[in-house]
């Protein structure tokens, strides 16, 4: 079975402030994924990343995947209370059709 | 606005019921998913279905079903409703390929009491 371990579970921090989340397995994944969860709401995909080395900008948020695609990492610049919510990063791996999803990271952004 | 439509956002059954959660996407899309979301344990696979009348058992499947009787509509059967299975249930469609990524439903939340 492929896990994906995410870091740190949870994360409180003031407007304005840099952070960094971290996703890692010992698996190899074809691709990985990011989404961002609202509450009371579905994930919503963010980014799809394939290539190792990989990075990818979304406005504020920076994703990387890993030279082995064994792991990933978002970084989101000058957060804001707008980027609330829980984090889940989505490994593909030997399945087509399936998603192995990491337990998330709740990021909370006070004002 | 692409979209995958959850029947229910709050449904409360009691236990012993026979509950029908329906999922019905516009997408077109070929796989469909059903997770349960519950904290501390992340999104947790039920079931899902590649194809019209095909489905798979994911890593959870015990007390549920599936059918998929057409392409657009995904239905998530509790055959006898217990306590523990009181969750956020969500709804997923996806094209085939590496590349795509699941287009999410609103979920239910199922309290079974």
């Amino acid at each position: 079975t492929q896990l994906l371990e995410q870091s740190p579970q949870f994360l409180s921090i003031q407007e304005g402030e840099n952070l960094t989340v971290y996703c890692n397995s010992s698996s190899v994944f074809s691709s990985l994924q990011w989404y961002r969860q609202e509450p009371g709401e579905g994930p919503v995909l963010l980014v799809t990343v394939v290539t190792g080395g990989e990075v990818k900008k979304l406005k504020r948020l920076t994703f990387q995947f890993g030279d082995a695609r064994k792991d990933s990492s978002l970084h989101i610049t000058a957060a804001q209370p707008g980027d609330t919510g829980l984090y889940l990063c989505a490994g593909r791996g030997g399945s087509n059709y399936k998603l192995t999803f990491g337990k998330g990271t709740l990021l909370t952004v006070n004002p | 606005d692409v979209k995958v439509t959850q029947s229910s956002r709050y449904l409360v059954k009691r236990t012993g019921e026979k509950v029908f959660l329906e999922c019905v996407q516009d997408m077109d899309h070929e796989n469909m998913f059903w997770y349960r979301q519950d904290p501390g344990l992340g999104l947790r696979l039920i079931y899902f279905s590649y194809d019209v009348k095909m489905k798979e058992k994911g890593d959870i499947p015990e007390g549920y079903s599936v059918s998929r009787e057409k392409k657009e509509r995904f239905s998530l059967i509790l055959e006898s409703a217990s306590t523990n299975q009181t969750s956020m249930y969500l709804c997923a469609s996806s094209a085939p390929g590496s590349a795509y990524g699941y287009t999410f439903g609103s979920g239910t939340r199922l309290t079974v009491v």
